[in-house]
């Protein structure tokens, strides 16, 4: 149980696109679903928490236009990282939880901006 | 002084071995402690989920949490090649909604050799 997927596992864009990432739990119901972002040989660094039907919440230092976040249900949550420029490229990886209950992650989605 | 200290290795051993691997940590309201691995290129998988001081076990794994030392510890018995990961120690404060934001540690890179 507490499978998490995310789509799409590669992108590979033109500078000035927008990218959207899906995270969905598959099995179970989550109340609460994060984003991570990480660069090579580092952990992984929290951009925004994100609960069902709510505005996401977003940690200092990221920005909010940049990397929109949306949590239509309770098994869905996406990224979109608008305009994206090559600084954007880095390994993007969603988690979901149920209340009381460890996080599980996708498997994360590679993006590359040319 | 940082939230979470974890050594990044690289930490070698042949197969077979026992590996013990460490945290510690700053924040005395942490109260989940999670262990999990990551594979190259892919999420972080939960191994070991605890939130209380003592010793949990599960198969060749077990996860030892002191917080009146602040201190966790993950060992592994009977090394094998598939465990060869990068292991991340996790901590949060709570469990459940916006206080169940994980602090990682840095990760370490583990390699079991056959």
């Amino acid at each position: 149980g507490a499978v998490v997927s995310q789509h799409p596992s590669r992108v590979i864009c033109k500078s000035g696109t927008s990218v959207k990432i899906e995270c969905r739990s598959l099995d179970f119901q989550a109340t609460t679903m994060f984003w991570y972002r990480q660069f090579p040989k580092q952990s992984l660094m929290l951009m925004a928490t994100s609960n069902e039907g709510s505005k996401a919440t977003y940690e200092q230092g990221v920005e909010k236009d940049k990397f929109l976040i949306n949590h239509a249900s309770l098994t869905l949550s996406t990224l979109t990282v608008t305009s994206a420029h090559p600084e954007d490229s880095s390994f993007y990886i969603c988690s979901a939880s149920r209340r009381g209950e460890p996080q599980h992650f996708g498997d994360g989605t590679r993006l590359s901006i040319l | 002084q940082k939230e979470v200290e974890q050594d990044p290795g690289p930490l070698s051993v042949p197969e077979g071995a026992i590996v013990s691997l460490n945290c510690t940590y700053s924040n005395s309201a942490f109260q989940y402690f999670m262990w999990y691995r990551q594979y190259s290129r892919k999420g972080p998988e939960l191994l070991m989920y605890t939130y209380s001081s003592g010793n949990k076990e599960d198969g060749r794994f077990t996860a030892q949490v002191d917080k009146s030392s602040k201190y966790i510890s993950l060992f592994i018995r009977d090394s094998q090649p598939s465990d060869s990961a990068t292991y991340l120690c996790a901590m949060s404060e709570g469990s459940g909604g916006s206080n169940y934001k994980l602090t990682f540690g840095k990760g370490t890179l583990l390699t079991v050799n056959p």
